[in-house]
């Protein structure tokens, strides 16, 4: 079975720019969930989304969004991108929203210059 | 609001050691308690999780973790390390209505030393 697949692995952009990352969940897991990592914030939650809505939000400026497909494939979206951007995103799926366990991807390593 | 704080950000420690990384937790409400592991440019592993029931939790590669609620601590344990358990752990906490937003803590940079 093939684990959660983040697209791209790397990606660089430049401020003012906006970019698209993808997450390709489990097959059968309906949950994708979305967290950025950076070196002096850690680990944050930034939303999930469950059957093509989006269920739970972080303390994000409206610049991030996201959605979910039907395939249950979301993709997460950064406006107006700035050098704070800078970060891991990490994929999230689950079979459903029970929070017993999430299988992450290997993310995608963003870059503003 | 929940919150989980590592003690300890960097542990050193010699092969086949025992380990003990520290993870204390604050919550309002009942907590659900996860370890996960993240090696260089991967994403993370879960480790274990807590959800309910006995309190002495084990997980893959030998890892245990105990739920102390009296403490509000789930500390992570290993009686003997290997090199290749050179890695990044986070203690994390969810939370019945907070379904899949995990809070992480800062991590725990375990360096195994031959």
């Amino acid at each position: 079975k093939a684990g959660v697949t983040q697209t791209p692995r790397y990606l660089i952009k430049t401020r003012g720019q906006q970019v698209t990352l993808s997450c390709s969940p489990i097959s059968g897991h309906r949950s994708v969930s979305w967290y950025q990592q950076t070196p002096g914030q850690g680990l944050q939650f930034l939303f999930e989304y469950f059957s093509e809505t989006q269920r739970n939000k972080g303390n994000f400026p409206g610049r991030f969004s996201g959605r979910q497909f039907s395939n249950s494939r979301s993709e997460m979206n950064v406006s107006t991108l700035e050098l704070g951007d800078s970060a891991l995103y990490l994929c999230a799926s689950s079979l459903d929203r029970a929070n017993e366990k999430l299988f992450f991807g290997s993310g995608t390593q963003l870059s503003v210059l | 609001a929940q919150s989980v704080t590592q003690l300890d950000s960097q542990v050193p420690v010699f092969e086949e050691a025992p380990v003990e990384l520290r993870c204390n937790y604050s919550s309002s409400v009942s907590v659900y308690l996860f370890w996960y592991v993240q090696y260089p440019n991967q994403g993370l592993q879960l480790l274990l999780k807590y959800l309910s029931g006995s309190t002495l939790v084990k997980g893959i590669n030998g890892f245990e973790a105990e739920f102390n609620k009296s403490q509000t601590s789930f500390h992570l344990r290993k009686p003997s390390v290997h090199i290749s358990d050179t890695a990044e752990y986070f203690c994390a906490v969810s939370w019945a209505g907070g379904y899949n937003k995990l809070i992480f803590g800062a991590g725990t940079r375990l360096a195994v030393h031959p």
